[in-house]
């Protein structure tokens, strides 16, 4: 168990939807960073938050969005979801957010769009 | 092409063989490099990390890499089924903060 919780372990949802999924850091870790991964994409980087603040942004869709909260547990907002959205989306965690900070990632979130 | 090529397998030895797991690089600019294991889609397990040139080992696990060459790797010796995985190579630049690119993964299976 890394310590990094996710929630909801799986979701089923429809095209056009809005789902909104959720990360608690390790504790003491004041760096968040969510990734997707795809059968056919990997592990891609979405984005980093780093003490509330955005730090680095990856590919990430105009229609996702995501925050840091003041308690440090972030949120990943997918909206008009398509059927290519489906995918494992996992949350990692790391003390710094600097480069070369070790990341420890939750369990993940399986994303099902029908 | 991709920044991080790495062999996706399926790779099948028997218990007790050593395992050797490649990862290739193009950007010279990549600093850090771990390794992680997922087990069946779960989340990847941080297992090493390193960041010169040279070997590091822990336990059965030795990584090895060679930034003049631009290739990374990860040698299982004493391989046990439970270390049977997907097996994810990982980096991060210097100056792009924390962000990993990762290898595509390699799908280990070991035999009793």
């Amino acid at each position: 168990d890394s310590g990094v919780t996710q929630t909801p372990k799986h979701l089923i949802t429809a095209t056009g939807q809005r789902v909104t999924l959720r990360c608690s850091p390790r504790s003491g870790d004041l760096s968040v960073y969510w990734y997707q991964q795809s059968l056919d994409q990997g592990l891609q980087f979405l984005i980093q938050y780093y003490n509330g603040e955005e730090r680095a942004k990856g590919n990430i869709l105009e229609r996702f969005s995501a925050q840091q909260f003041p308690d440090l547990h972030s949120e990943l907002n997918l909206s008009s979801l398509e059927l290519g959205d489906s995918a494992l989306y996992f949350c990692a965690s790391s003390v710094g957010g600097l480069a070369g900070a070790e990341q420890f990632f939750g369990p993940g979130t399986r994303l099902t769009v029908l | 092409q991709k920044e991080v090529e790495q062999d996706p397998g399926p790779l099948s030895v028997p218990e007790g063989a050593i395992v050797s797991l490649n990862c290739t690089y193009s950007n010279s600019a990549f600093q850090y490099f771990m390794w992680y294991r997922q087990y069946s889609r779960k989340g990847p397990e941080l297992l090493m990390y390193t960041y010169s040139s040279g070997n590091k080992e822990d336990g059965r696990f030795t990584a090895q890499v060679d930034k003049s060459s631009k290739y990374i790797s990860l040698f299982i010796r004493d391989s046990q089924p439970s270390d049977s995985a997907t097996y994810l190579c990982a980096m991060t630049r210097a100056t792009s903060g924390s962000r990993l690119t990762f290898g595509e993964g390699t799908q280990l299976t070991v035999n009793p």
